[in-house]
């Protein structure tokens, strides 16, 4: 079965530090890959999203991602993070072939960023 | 535009009792997509339907679980007999249909069954 891993569940940072939010799936076909953010309180909302082309992606907030297939990967990152990023992080995985429209998510990272 | 609306946002339930939950999609968009969400946990896959047809229903945990879109616009979730390990929030997604399968998210249904 098709699994998403978010290896970080809590990450704590200071404002300005970077950021690197590790996701591996398992599928080995074709792929659309996804990063989401729920801020307390609202819903979940697009980060960025891969469907081909070039591997690096970039998103709303200065988020970006980078596919790397060899790995089954997609790590988030930030160069510096501010408060207002503390929100919980979620990788979403669909299978292009076989796999209809639905999304599979990790379990979800929580970041807060101190002042 | 207005976005994905979901009512109620909170619903507490008797174990054994039914409960409805509906789903508002974004006005246009052909996919709806209902997902469940455990504490601690990411969203997992219910079901799908494109416009009125129910496409995928593999992720429904067990048969007192049923959606319907009879119109295909408005989605219910109906849960019958509901027992303590269905509390979760209930999330309802809607996609347009374009290659670009972006799913835009409402903001649950927070359902405690006592």
């Amino acid at each position: 079965a098709q699994s998403v891993s978010q290896h970080n569940h809590h990450v704590i940072l200071s404002e300005a530090a970077s950021l690197e939010l590790g996701c591996n799936y398992s599928y080995g076909g074709t792929v659309n890959l996804f990063w989401y953010v729920q801020y307390p309180g609202q819903h979940l909302q697009l980060l960025l999203k891969y469907f081909s082309g070039d591997p690096l992606v970039k998103g709303i907030k200065g988020f970006e991602a980078e596919f790397i297939k060899s790995k089954f990967s997609f790590n988030l990152r930030k160069p510096s993070v501010q408060w207002s990023d503390t929100a919980e992080y979620f990788c979403a995985v669909n299978r292009v072939t076989g796999g209809g429209n639905k999304l599979t998510f990790g379990t979800g990272t929580q970041l807060k960023v101190e002042l | 535009g207005a976005g994905v609306s979901q009512s109620p946002r909170y619903k507490v339930a008797k174990r054994g009792q039914d409960v409805a939950l509906r789903c508002d999609p974004i006005s246009g968009h052909v996919s709806l997509f209902w997902y469940q969400q455990a504490l601690g946990q990411g969203p997992e896959f219910l079901t799908y339907f494109q416009n009125e047809a129910q496409l995928d229903k593999s992720g429904l945990p067990s048969d007192r679980f049923f959606a319907e879109r009879p119109e295909g616009s408005v989605s219910t979730l109906k849960i019958q007999r509901t027992q303590q390990e269905d509390s979760a929030v209930y999330l309802c997604a809607s996609s347009p249909w374009t290659q670009d399968n972006e799913q835009f998210f409402g903001p649950g249904t927070r359902l405690t069954v006592l």
